[in-house]
């Protein structure tokens, strides 16, 4: 099956800076990669939608300027989280499509941030 | 999106079956049954789906309600590896597309 990666695998950061996360379709392209966050024994839930060459779409109650979202290839995004703070502190996970026709969603091995 | 209800934990011995059931009562006729399990500090992967008759792969089978209200994921012969969050989603029209996560059915297995 198709493969997705995400890097780094964990991060460990200090209160106030940024991390850039990046999600990599390896052998398709995706014109749409999704980005989800799961907190500790909770679900995922999604907070955004990468669109190749044009703005991400963001879940209410996600602040755009903070988790900055960057599609720039058919194989690559990145999530770039900004002035990290420990309650920002998650499991970050990607997927993303071959696209129309195919029906399942792969996913990324996640990311684990923690802000100190 | 219809909404879905699993039981919040199960316990299976290993090597037994396992019926994990899934509730969408409120499904549509272009509605698909999806499963994904997430194995501990991974993201999902996606295990079956289907619309109306059951279906089987090298996975899991899926056994699917005459009136498509209800759905069962049937795992044969459950082993320590299959230990994970198992969550069935609707998605409508099977179109690839985001996937909306339920609270999901955690499946401890037990040796």
């Amino acid at each position: 099956g198709a493969v997705v990666s995400q890097h780094p695998s964990r991060v460990i950061c200090k209160s106030g800076t940024s991390v850039k996360i990046e999600c990599r379709s390896l052998d398709f392209q995706a014109t749409t990669m999704f980005w989800y966050r799961q907190f500790p024994k909770q679900s995922l839930m999604l907070m955004a939608t990468s669109n190749e060459g044009s703005k991400a779409t963001y879940e209410q109650g996600v602040e755009k300027d903070k988790f900055l979202i960057n599609h720039a290839s058919l194989t690559l995004s990145t999530l770039t989280v900004t002035s990290a703070h420990p309650e920002d502190s998650s499991f970050y996970i990607c997927s993303a499509s071959p696209g129309p026709g195919s029906y399942e969603q792969y996913f990324g091995p996640g990311t684990r941030l923690t802000v100190t | 999106d219809a909404k879905t209800t699993q039981p919040n934990s199960m316990e299976s011995n290993e090597e037994e079956p396992v019926h994990l059931p899934c509730n969408h009562s409120t499904i549509s006729g272009t509605d698909y049954i999806h499963w994904y399990r997430q194995l501990p500090s991974q993201g999902p992967e996606y295990v079956i789906h289907g619309l109306t008759s059951n279906v089987n792969n090298r996975m899991a089978s899926l056994a699917i309600a005459e009136d498509r209200k209800s759905s069962t994921l049937i795992l044969h012969r459950a082993t320590l590896r299959d230990a994970a969050v198992y969550y069935c989603i609707l998605i409508y029209n099977n179109a690839g597309n985001m996937l909306t996560f339920g609270g999901g059915t955690r499946l401890m297995v037990k040796p």
